[in-house]
């Protein structure tokens, strides 16, 4: 089974903090994503990898960047935490693109 | 933007009735997946159906794909109190790589 874990379940930052959240996939998986989901809007794609330092903006990349140095770890960097960043945070894999994604546990971050 | 819309946006029903979710869309799409999501916690893959496809079963679920009317219908028959939960269609878009989520149906199952 594909495990993908993210590094924290509940995280509570101030505005202006910088903000790292791991990925960490265990199944060699070319593709991973970062999403944000937030009620009733659904998830939104912030930015996906294809390869390692391989990076695409999705649909709402301002005010995030990513890192992916090695195949299996894929972070999210909020340079200074803003209220409006507040929501949960999913990473996902895939072995190909266009097909099924395996999801993380999902980091619910609150900032102040 | 939005791709998948699915339809009701809540369902309740008792346990061992059919649920029946729908989701519409707008463009041409070349493969449309179902996503489970228990409260709070990540999404797990459920089927995927391909544009050439009408109709696929996995357990309990059953998908099917009306590519002319551009919609989705997925069938939980006999329903479990732990099939509680929201329901996401994702379509992949031609030309795309990666799938558009829609808003998702919340079911609730009384035990």
């Amino acid at each position: 089974d594909v495990k993908v874990t993210q590094s924290s379940r509940y995280l509570v930052k101030r505005t202006g903090e910088k903000v790292f959240l791991e990925c960490v996939q265990d199944m060699d998986h070319e593709n991973m994503f970062w999403y944000r989901q937030d009620p009733g809007l659904g998830l939104r794609l912030i930015y996906f990898s294809y390869d390692v330092k391989m990076k695409e903006k999705g649909d709402i990349p301002e005010g995030y960047s990513v890192s992916r140095e090695k195949k299996e770890r894929f972070s999210l960097i909020l340079e200074s935490a803003s209220t409006n960043q507040t929501s949960m945070y999913l990473c996902a894999t895939s072995r190909t693109l266009g097909r099924g994604q395996y999801f993380g546990p999902g980091t619910r971050l609150t900032v102040t | 933007s939005q791709q998948g819309e699915e339809d009701p946006q809540a369902l309740s029903i008792q346990e061992g009735e059919n649920a029946t979710m729908n989701c519409s869309y707008k463009t041409s799409i070349n493969n449309l997946q179902w996503y489970r999501q228990n409260s709070g916690r990540g999404l797990v893959h459920l089927i995927l159906i391909r544009s050439n496809e009408r109709e696929k079963h996995s357990g309990r679920l059953r998908v099917t794909l009306d590519t002319s009317k551009k919609s989705s219908s997925l069938l939980i028959t006999a329903s479990r109190a732990a099939d509680t939960a929201s329901y996401f269609c994702a379509t992949l878009v031609g030309g795309s790589y990666i799938p558009t989520f829609g808003r998702g149906t919340s079911l609730i199952v009384h035990p």
